[in-house]
């Protein structure tokens, strides 16, 4: 079985600081991996997904994370944090084959300081 | 853009009652599924849909649960009697192929059995 786990349910960074997202995931093959957001009543928005390829994968709004398979991790940032970020955000991982269902982390609240 | 869209918003209803939550994907989009998100827990996945048949569900999806795509257009999610603990907020997403491909969520419905 595979599982998601992100470490921080709430993450505080002020305007203009390095945003760092912890996920780590536990799969016996590699899986293609996602970042969700999602904003205050709102849905799920993808903001970037690793399946294979480039290790590093850019996402809309400034968003990138690098997926490493020697630590499970799949860890996202941005480099300088906008109040526009501040917003529930979700790692979750898939099966290459056979499930196209996602597994979900706990997710972590992003929170930026004026 | 095309969006997935969900209605209603917010459905209250008493135990024991049965709801049906409806969802239109995305015009081509050929996957569909349903997930829920518990307040203050993880997304879930419940259930996938593809070529009019159910392609995979989870162990939340018990007889209780039913989906169907009655026309062209909507997928339906009917709880025939809820629960208390099936108080949630309802996530439709739907999905040109499987594959790597992304999954696009609507905004939800948020269920609230009294």
């Amino acid at each position: 079985a595979q599982s998601v786990t992100q470490l921080g349910s709430h993450v505080s960074v002020s305007e203009g600081a390095l945003v760092l997202l912890r996920c780590n995931y536990s799969s016996s093959v590699p899986p293609y991996l996602f970042w969700y957001v999602q904003y205050p009543n709102q849905g799920l928005q993808l903001l970037l997904k690793y399946t294979s390829a480039a290790t590093l994968v850019k996402g809309i709004n400034g968003f990138e994370a690098e997926f490493k398979k020697s630590e499970t991790s799949f860890h996202l940032t941005k480099p300088s944090a906008h109040m526009s970020d501040a917003a529930e955000y979700f790692c979750a991982v898939r099966r290459r084959a056979g499930s196209y269902q996602l597994t979900f982390g706990k997710g972590t609240k992003l929170s930026v300081i004026p | 853009e095309p969006e997935v869209t969900q209605t209603p918003s917010h459905q209250v209803t008493q135990m024991g009652q049965e709801v049906i939550l409806r969802c239109v994907p995305i015009s081509n989009h050929l996957y569909f599924y349903w997930y829920r998100q518990i307040l203050g827990q993880k997304v879930e996945f419940l259930v996938s849909f593809y070529n009019n048949e159910i392609s995979e569900k989870s162990e939340i999806f018990d007889d209780q649960f039913s989906v169907e795509r009655p026309d062209g257009s909507n997928f339906t999610l009917k709880i025939r009697s809820t629960k208390l603990e099936d108080s949630a907020m309802y996530f439709c997403a739907s999905s040109e192929v499987g594959g790597g491909n992304e999954q696009f969520f609507g905004p939800g419905t948020r269920l609230t059995v009294l």
